[in-house]
Formats: structure tokens, C-alpha cells, sequence
């Protein structure tokens, strides 16, 4: 079975730092793998998704890669600012079935 | 309207009583899904339905019963349940693609709190 870790579980950084949230998976067999972001009680919001046979996808301050072949993604966040505080997940797409991981906090100091 | 909705987005009931949880989605697609969300813990996928069929009951407690009368809509039917069910429960849809697939991608509504006292 697919299992999804993000590290770290939680992060605090002052705002305008450049940061870097990690995604492992055991199971290299992927279709795709999306990254999300998650307010406080709300839902999950789509920020970037990389198919399988691309390396990277960038979106304004946000790039995201993959290296399949060893189950790693990064999310790297340029220019951190206090409304890029919430917890941000990575999932991981196996035929119409997603796994997904606990997430990692972020807080955004002004 | 946005692409999927969910009602009512918070929900207190007693151990005893019976209520539902509502998911509609206007993206067009074939596949939704149930998700559960506790605290520190990674989503847990519950039940998957295609073209209104269950194509995936994730070993779900029988105190939760799913309802899929066509694609657009879905439903989680709660009764009986225990305290440890209080989590933010998340519908999510997809289009489901068979053939040349090339990956998919889910969209989530902005899910139910559910708190069981």
C-alpha cells in the first residue's frame, strides 16, 4: 500500500524567507502527484500538479518537483508571506485512487 | 456555484441520533469521493463511487452508510456514532478516465465538522 510522508510535520519562519516543504512515497508507480493547501477548517485547494513524466511545475512563487525513480517531491515557496500560512499536503495519484499526507504547517511570521 | 458543496458545514448530534451529510458536485464528473480528517492524522479515504457504483469501501464502521443516487450527488448517512467519529469529513470528486490514462486530478468541497457528543 502507498504511504505518503511530508516533513517537516511543522515550520515557522519569519515572512520573506525562501522555504522548501518535503514529500516522500513509497511506491514509485505514480501517475501524478499534486500538492495542496488547507486552511484552517476548510477544504483542500489545488496548488500544482506534476504528471508523472515531468520533473517540475511552477506556479507564481511556487515550483514543485519530482523525482520519481527515488519518491521525493518538493515544494519550494519564494518570498514566504503571512497569507502563505496554512498546512500544505502532497498526494500522490494510482489510477483514479490518492494518497495523501499528513501535511506540514506552516506559519508565516510578520 | 462552485464545483463541489457540501452541507450543512458543521453538525453536533448525540450518539443516538441519525442525521446525513450532503455532497454535490458541478464539475461534471464520474467519481466522488468520502474522506475523513482527524487531527494529525492523514486523510483517510472512506468510500469512492463511480458512475454511482461503490468501486472502494475502505473498511468503514457500518454507523456510516453512503448513498451515491447519480453522479452529481452523494451522501453519508450517520447513525449511532461514537465521540472518536468527530472529525472534518471531506467530499471529493474526480473524472475517472479509463483508456490511454494519463493521471487525474481531485477536487475537494469544503467539507463538513462533525462533532459527536
Amino acid at each position: 500500500k502507498q504511504e505518503v510522508t511530508q516533513i517537516p510535520a511543522a515550520l515557522s519562519v519569519p515572512e520573506g524567507e525562501n522555504l522548501v516543504l518535503n514529500c516522500s512515497f513509497t511506491d514509485s508507480a505514480i501517475y501524478n502527484l499534486q500538492w495542496f493547501r488547507q486552511d484552517p477548517g476548510k477544504g483542500l485547494t489545488s496548488l500544482l500538479l506534476i504528471q508523472s513524466s515531468q520533473r517540475e511545475q511552477t506556479s507564481g512563487r511556487l515550483n514543485a518537483s519530482l523525482d520519481k525513480s527515488s519518491g521525493r517531491s518538493t515544494l519550494y515557496i519564494a518570498a514566504s508571506q503571512p497569507g502563505d500560512s496554512a498546512t500544505y499536503l502532497c498526494a500522490v495519484e494510482d489510477f483514479n485512487k490518492f494518497y495523501f499526507g499528513s501535511g506540514t504547517k506552516l506559519n508565516v511570521k510578520p | 456555484e462552485t464545483g463541489v458543496t457540501q452541507t450543512p458545514r458543521h453538525l453536533v448530534m448525540g450518539m443516538t441520533n441519525k442525521k446525513s451529510l450532503k455532497c454535490e458536485q458541478h464539475l461534471g464528473h464520474n467519481a466522488m469521493y468520502w474522506y475523513k480528517q482527524s487531527a494529525k492524522k492523514p486523510l483517510e479515504l472512506m468510500f469512492v463511487y463511480n458512475f454511482k457504483e461503490q468501486t472502494e469501501n475502505n473498511s468503514v464502521p457500518s454507523r456510516f452508510s453512503p448513498e451515491c443516487p447519480n453522479s452529481s450527488h452523494l451522501f453519508l448517512h450517520l447513525h449511532t456514532l461514537q465521540p472518536e467519529d468527530s472529525a472534518l469529513y471531506l467530499c471529493a470528486s474526480s473524472q475517472e478516465k479509463g483508456g490511454d490514462y494519463s493521471g487525474n486530478t481531485i477536487y475537494f468541497g469544503e467539507g463538513s465538522w462533525l462533532t459527536v457528543v
